[in-house]
């Protein structure tokens, strides 16, 4: 069974540019979260969503931040104008809707450099 | 205040012997669930092991033993005959609550070195 898969896995690009990242998630799984990660802020979740609807963005930093979820198989997270503090590790997860003892099954990451 | 504690940053350990990663966490609810993973230098976070608060018997996979103490609320990772390939950033993490949607807590994270 495959696993969480995210593309790209390396984005270089300069700053005021649109950034778009993608996830397909495990197929089955009811949720699915998106990270970011820092050295200075470690693992922040930043949206989830539970059967395509965004449940919580609360962690979405600024409005520059977007993520939609067309269809179980598929989400992006956009980021636009990209800023330099905007560079870190993205994070896609997924997991089934089992209560507490929900595993979340993480993508290998994008790791996004803006110059 | 924070609800997963990782007290040890770094910590180094002699391939082939055992190494406990500290992990205590912080609620009030009843049903939760602790999890471990494991950030290796490419950076994925790999799944190791969950542990229900309900459960009675500590969990078990493969090397990986989380050593569950409910009353002093600590989940410890404990790995057995260390290998090179467990050099790597380690977190705890914790789901609360009974409501979908509850979401992880992650910790700072401990950083694992195994030394040849």
């Amino acid at each position: 069974d495959a696993g969480v898969i995210q593309s790209p896995r390396h984005e270089v690009t300069e700053m005021g540019q649109e950034v778009t990242l993608r996830c397909k998630p495990i197929s089955g799984h009811d949720y699915l979260f998106w990270y970011r990660q820092t050295m200075m802020r470690g693992l922040e979740l930043l949206i989830y969503f539970n059967n395509n609807v965004p449940i919580d963005d609360s962690g979405m930093p600024e409005d520059r931040f977007s993520a939609k979820m067309p269809n179980a198989s598929f989400s992006t997270l956009k980021i636009q104008p990209s800023e330099p503090r905007d560079s870190a590790v993205y994070f896609c997860a997924s997991s089934l809707d089992r209560g507490v003892l929900d595993t979340q099954y993480f993508g290998p990451g994008t790791r996004l450099t803006v110059l | 205040a924070q609800k997963i504690t990782q007290t040890q940053p770094g910590m180094f350990v002699q391939e082939k012997e055992a190494v406990t990663l500290d992990c205590t966490y912080d609620t009030s609810d009843q049903s939760y669930g602790l999890f471990w993973y494991k950030q290796p230098s490419s950076g994925e976070m790999i799944f190791l092991i969950y542990q229900g608060s309900y459960d009675e018997q500590n969990a078990t996979e493969g090397r990986y033993s989380l050593n569950f103490q409910k009353a002093r609320k600590s989940a410890n990772l404990v790995i057995s005959a260390s290998q090179l390939g467990d050099s790597a950033m380690y977190f705890c993490a914790m789901r609360e609550g009974d409501n979908y949607g509850q979401n992880f807590v992650f910790g700072p994270g401990t950083r694992l070195s195994v030394l040849p």
